[in-house]
């Protein structure tokens, strides 16, 4: 089954600090792995895309890296600001008109 | 990239009763699927609008609870019938265009009293 893993499920870290999360996916075939943040009630916002052949990819204080080998994939956050508070949503996709399979996220929390 | 107006933004309705979403997109999009959000936990899919054609549903969602309708490639909607509590949720729509473009509406937050 097609399932789409992330941890921690919440995080709270201070307002400047460095924070990591987590993926692992078993979707097959593999086409692209996503990062998403998502707003409290809004829809997900895309951060990051990647393909097979790409191990990082950044987008400011984002940078997402894919192991395909071991299905696994990381988000790091630098520098965190207040406004980073939300949830962060890994999704892969199988390729050609399947559906996004979702990961149930991660709640990150940044305080003062 | 591709604009999604996806009303109503948020309702509150009363049990027994329906609610219709809709879906507008600005250019045409081959695939239209429709996820549910409910609290805490990720986007589960309800189903596959399919243009001309009834829509796929995945296990543990049916046509009767969920109609969808897909008239053309830029337009589709959701009911939620007879509406329970459970049903509360946040309501997507996404849309597909090749193997990397993804697109969200901002979501419908339903509740339901």
């Amino acid at each position: 089954k097609n399932q789409v893993e992330q941890s921690p499920q919440s995080l709270i870290i201070l307002e400047g600090k460095n924070c990591t999360l987590q993926c692992n996916y078993t979707v097959s075939p593999f086409s692209n792995l996503r990062w998403y943040k998502q707003d409290t009630g809004r829809g997900p916002v895309s951060l990051t895309i990647m393909t097979f052949s790409e191990n990082t990819k950044s987008n400011g204080r984002y940078t997402a890296t894919l192991d395909a080998d071991t299905k696994q994939s990381s988000l790091h956050i630098t520098a965190s600001q207040l406004s980073d508070s939300a949830s962060y949503i890994c999704v892969v996709s199988a390729g050609g008109n399947t559906p996004l399979v979702f990961g149930k996220g991660t709640r990150l929390s940044v305080i003062a | 990239s591709a604009v999604i107006s996806q009303k109503p933004s948020r309702d509150i309705c009363q049990r027994g009763t329906s609610l219709t979403i809709q879906c507008q997109v600005d250019s045409q999009v081959t695939m239209m699927f429709w996820y549910r959000q409910q609290p805490g936990q990720s986007l589960t899919l309800i189903a596959t609008a399919n243009q001309g054609s009834e829509a796929t549903y995945e296990s543990g969602f049916v046509i009767d609870k969920f109609p969808i309708s897909r008239p053309n490639l830029t337009f589709s909607t959701l009911t939620v019938s007879n509406m329970s509590p459970e049903d509360s949720s946040i309501y997507l729509c996404t849309v597909s265009r090749g193997n990397t473009e993804a697109f969200f509406g901002q979501g419908t937050r339903l509740t339901v009293v």
